[in-house]
């Protein structure tokens, strides 16, 4: 199976800041139609798991454009620019290239 | 609104079976496949199981092989999953989530989750 390893258990970032969360596959989760099928997750206590960003790069519905996805292959990224109180949570990244689907550990976003 | 309401958690003791309901509303269900996901105590999330819209594919983790069934009813809106044999490393939440197959390839939509406690 394909392992995403998360190496950040946790981030700590002031309110402003830039962080990047990293996401390593071991095998190129890029498949033949050119897209890599890799995607990211928030979770805060309350709220529903919400799907931030798919094919790597590509943003959902509604999710502010300070988070930006970016990677290929085996290395991928999330990064949130001016990061604000309402973003510490936990981000997994996932890949749906393979059964079974994987889960990164997660990383936890905290306030410094 | 895409809404997606699990039911049926609870405590169980080791070995015993428990039957877990997701009511889907908000979207043409039988368009979509279906996945369950879990989160134990503190830790991640681990992927569990997946049906197609019509059940034509189904797929499992090899921790739960042969003791979960994932089915789904298309005229009630509702996705299952039934556990058996159940063990303590099955405590955990339990999350429905719509995949989007058309346009990304990801879980776009989640419940809320149910939890599951399998205790003596």
């Amino acid at each position: 199976q394909i392992t995403l390893t998360q190496q950040a258990e946790s981030l700590w970032v002031s309110p402003g800041e830039k962080v990047s969360i990293t996401c390593r596959a071991s095998q190129s989760l890029l498949y033949t139609d050119g897209k890599h099928y890799l995607s990211w997750y928030q979770q805060r206590p309350g709220q529903t798991t919400k799907a931030l960003i798919y094919h790597a790069s590509i943003r959902t519905d509604g999710v502010p454009t300070r988070f930006i996805g970016s990677g290929s292959g085996t290395e991928f990224t999330l990064s949130i620019e001016d990061v604000q109180p309402e973003d510490i949570a936990l981000y997994y990244c996932l890949q749906t290239l393979k059964k079974p689907n994987t889960f990164g550990a997660g990383t936890k976003l905290e306030l410094k | 609104e895409v809404q997606l309401v699990e039911s049926g958690g609870g405590l169980v003791q080791p070995g015993r079976s428990l039957k877990l309901s997701c009511l889907a509303s908000g979207f043409t269900f039988s368009n979509y496949g279906m996945n369950w996901i879990r989160q134990a105590p503190g830790k991640g999330l681990e992927w569990v199981a997946s049906i197609s819209s019509s059940s034509s594919y189904i797929y499992y983790a090899d921790t739960v092989k042969g003791r979960f069934t994932i089915s789904r009813d298309n005229a009630k809106n509702t996705l299952y999953l039934q556990m058996t044999s159940l063990r303590s490393e099955d405590t955990a939440l339990y999350y429905c989530a719509r995949f989007e197959y058309y346009d990304g390839y990801y879980f776009d939509y989640w419940g809320q989750g149910v939890m599951v406690t399998v205790s003596s």
